[in-house]
């Protein structure tokens, strides 16, 4: 079956970085679009950012643009987000999603709580 | 950015009732538009996609319908667990974005 699982998580000072890994299996991770959402405490979902199945196109929201870096390693069936200068509004709860057949978000991991605070 | 509004903010509804759930967008999202459904502490569910189609096992009590800036998530029957939240999100134009989200409560 489908399984999506976010690590590296915590607690980190404002203008740090973090990177969160996303360790794919059951499905063919190659051939498909990944992406990352993400849920302030309380709050509703934001979407983050895109990767094609190649690793060649990616999208981002205004609210990361040049600060966060999307990627894969197809490899590994491993999907990363490198968050750099972080600040206390990037905390949340990142969930890893697939990109599904329709192009919507069809399997989702369990999330990773990231919280920035000095 | 298309902004998604979601209405009511809450339904309180009894187990066994109709719930109808509205999405307005700020512009044309033709149909894709997506809905989902978000219990406490799990990540959310796809039911809806391209407005009216379900996902893989998701009950035939929920459905959705609309095109273009109005959508619509019905739940023809409410089980226990489906006083929950649900929210919607569109694919339309870059960014990608979501409603607010409505809870459904029970009465």
């Amino acid at each position: 079956q489908v399984r999506l699982v976010e690590s590296g998580g915590g607690v980190v000072r404002p203008g740090r970085s973090l990177r969160l890994p996303c360790a794919a299996s059951g499905f063919a991770f190659s051939s498909y679009a990944m992406h990352w959402v993400r849920q302030a405490p309380g709050k509703g979902l934001e979407w983050v950012a895109l990767i094609s199945y190649e690793g060649s196109d990616k999208y981002y929201a205004d609210s990361v643009k040049g600060r966060f870096t999307i990627s894969r390693d197809n490899s590994k069936n491993t999907l990363y987000l490198q968050m750099n200068s972080l600040r206390a509004e990037d905390t949340a709860v990142y969930y890893c999603a697939r990109g599904g057949d329709h192009r919507y978000f069809d399997y989702w991991g369990q999330g990773t709580l990231v919280t920035v605070s000095s | 950015e298309i902004v998604l509004t979601q209405s009511p903010a809450t339904l309180s509804l009894s187990p066994g009732e109709r719930a109808t759930l509205s999405c307005r967008a700020s512009q044309s999202v033709s149909a894709y538009l997506a809905w989902y459904q978000q219990k406490p502490g799990q990540a959310p569910r796809l039911l809806i996609y391209d407005a009216s189609n379900r996902a893989t096992d998701i009950p035939a009590r929920f459905s959705g319908s609309g095109s273009g800036t109005d959508f619509t998530l019905t739940i023809s029957s409410l089980e226990p667990e489906d006083f929950v939240v649900y929210y919607c999100q569109q694919r339309s134009n870059w960014p990608w974005t979501f409603g607010q989200g409505t809870k459904v409560e029970i009465k």
